[in-house]
């Protein structure tokens, strides 16, 4: 089946540094999504890519969809301690109806030391 | 608009117990997504449903249940309860290409 390889695991990064993970997997996917997690809540949607190659922002937050259209990566910059949590990419394979998956990644936990 | 609501936030069960879960996705959303969350295991589906029908499934025993309604709301259920089975249970809705979660269920399973 298919598999994310998401990494780091975890990281324990300074306020004001920049952060970057990613994710790789051995598929290709149509759309890849980023999320963040706090601790109790569910994941909120950070930003959502949908084209090989496509860049795209979020205020300090940019995530790429790799031209292979197997790989995605995430950066925060200046990082804050707001930023705390855990963060998950997820392909997404299929076209809708029964062929729709969205596969997770383990997750990066985000430290950030004020 | 309303997020994804879960219902109830928090429940402690014993083993054997059966228990049922509900959500509500964002309104005009018609797909729903269950899924089981572990620390060991991460973000697992479980099952989808469309239009009052089950789309998709997961990798789950068939302890595990779900149904939609004719108003997209969403139920899934768990049988004959295990130690294992607890876990943080998520609801997605979608629309179009991307998922929006819940904030879960936490079972505890004693």
């Amino acid at each position: 089946g298919q598999q994310l390889n998401q990494s780091p695991q975890s990281m324990f990064i300074q306020e004001g540094e920049d952060v970057s993970m990613n994710c790789t997997s051995s598929s290709i996917f149509n759309t890849w999504l980023w999320y963040k997690q706090e601790p109790g809540e569910g994941p909120v949607l950070l930003i959502a890519l949908y084209k090989a190659g496509e860049l795209t922002s979020n205020g300090r937050l940019t995530a790429q969809f790799g031209i292979t259209r197997k790989d995605s990566f995430l950066n925060i910059s200046a990082s804050i301690p707001s930023d705390v949590g855990i963060y998950f990419c997820a392909g997404q394979s299929g076209s809708g109806g029964s062929n729709y998956k969205l596969t997770f990644g383990k997750g990066t936990l985000l430290t950030v030391n004020p | 608009k309303a997020g994804v609501t879960q219902t109830p936030r928090y429940l402690i069960k014993t083993r054997g117990q059966q228990v049922t879960l509900s959500c509500s996705p964002i309104s005009g959303h018609r797909s729903v997504s269950w899924y089981q969350q572990t620390p060991g295991q991460g973000l697992q589906f479980l099952f989808e449903y469309f239009s009052e029908t089950q789309r998709n499934k997961g990798n789950f025993p068939g302890r595990f249940s779900g149904r939609q309604f004719s108003n997209s709301r969403s139920e899934m259920n768990v049988s004959t309860l295990e130690l294992g089975d607890s876990a943080l249970y998520l609801c997605a809705s979608k629309l179009g290409e991307t998922q929006y979660f819940g904030p879960g269920t936490r079972l505890l399973v004693l």
